[in-house]
């Protein structure tokens, strides 16, 4: 089974600090995505990656930034972190061409930035 | 924009009833609507999904009505069971922008 790894399930940050936030899939899957999801707001994509050093913005990307530097892993990067980005963060990734474009979600990381 | 529109926001349900989700896209471009489930704690899983080429796919008791001419699409869950309590998001996308849209979410509870 794929299996998509988020490497913490709870964060506590200060406002100012830099944030990573790392995911990893096992699967060799070509696309990877960070969501973030909020109460009311479902969720809403920050950025996605097609191949590595490729990256594409979301509808959210203001105050993130990516890293992929190797196809199995995708980081989310929170230059200074403020207090509205408290939200939970998930990772996904997919295969661009399997028949279902099925999304594997990693089981996400609540960020609470004080 | 909301590219994806979800109602309700929450729903409760008896045990054995059925549990209705209704979404609306814009975009008649997206090739691809599916389903996720999320329990607490847990990251959403996929429970179903449908292409606008037909009109109604149905796995077991989960069931997905498309109206392709209306932009709207629907999951019915039959026989509902407590189990089934969780958060459904509905979304929309495919292959040309490699984007999902997700909705809003809706909180089910099946009271047994």
């Amino acid at each position: 089974d794929v299996k998509v790894t988020q490497s913490s399930r709870y964060l506590v940050k200060r406002t100012g600090e830099k944030v990573f936030l790392e995911c990893v899939q096992d699967m060799d899957h070509e696309n990877m995505f960070w969501y973030r999801q909020d109460p009311g707001l479902g969720l809403r994509l920050i950025y996605f990656s097609y191949d590595v050093k490729m990256k594409e913005k979301g509808d959210i990307p203001e105050g993130y930034s990516v890293s992929r530097e190797k196809k199995e892993r995708f980081s989310l990067i929170l230059e200074s972190a403020s207090t509205n980005q408290t939200s939970m963060y998930l990772c996904a990734s997919n295969h661009p061409r399997q028949a279902d474009e099925k999304l594997f979600f990693g089981s996400g990381t609540q960020l609470s930035v004080l | 924009q909301q590219q994806v529109k979800q109602s309700p926001q929450s729903l409760i349900v008896q045990k054995g009833g059925i549990s209705i989700i209704n979404c609306a896209y814009e975009n008649t471009a997206f090739d691809y609507f599916p389903w996720y489930q999320q329990f607490p704690g847990k990251g959403p899983a996929l429970l179903i999904a449908i292409r606008p080429d037909v009109s109604e796919k149905k796995e077991g008791r989960f069931t997905i009505s498309f109206n392709k001419s209306a932009k709207q699409f629907s999951l019915h869950i039959m026989d509902s069971q407590p189990g089934d309590s969780a958060t459904y998001f509905c979304a929309a996308g495919g292959r040309a922008g490699n984007q999902f849209y997700f909705g809003t979410g809706t909180s089910l509870t099946v009271i047994p």
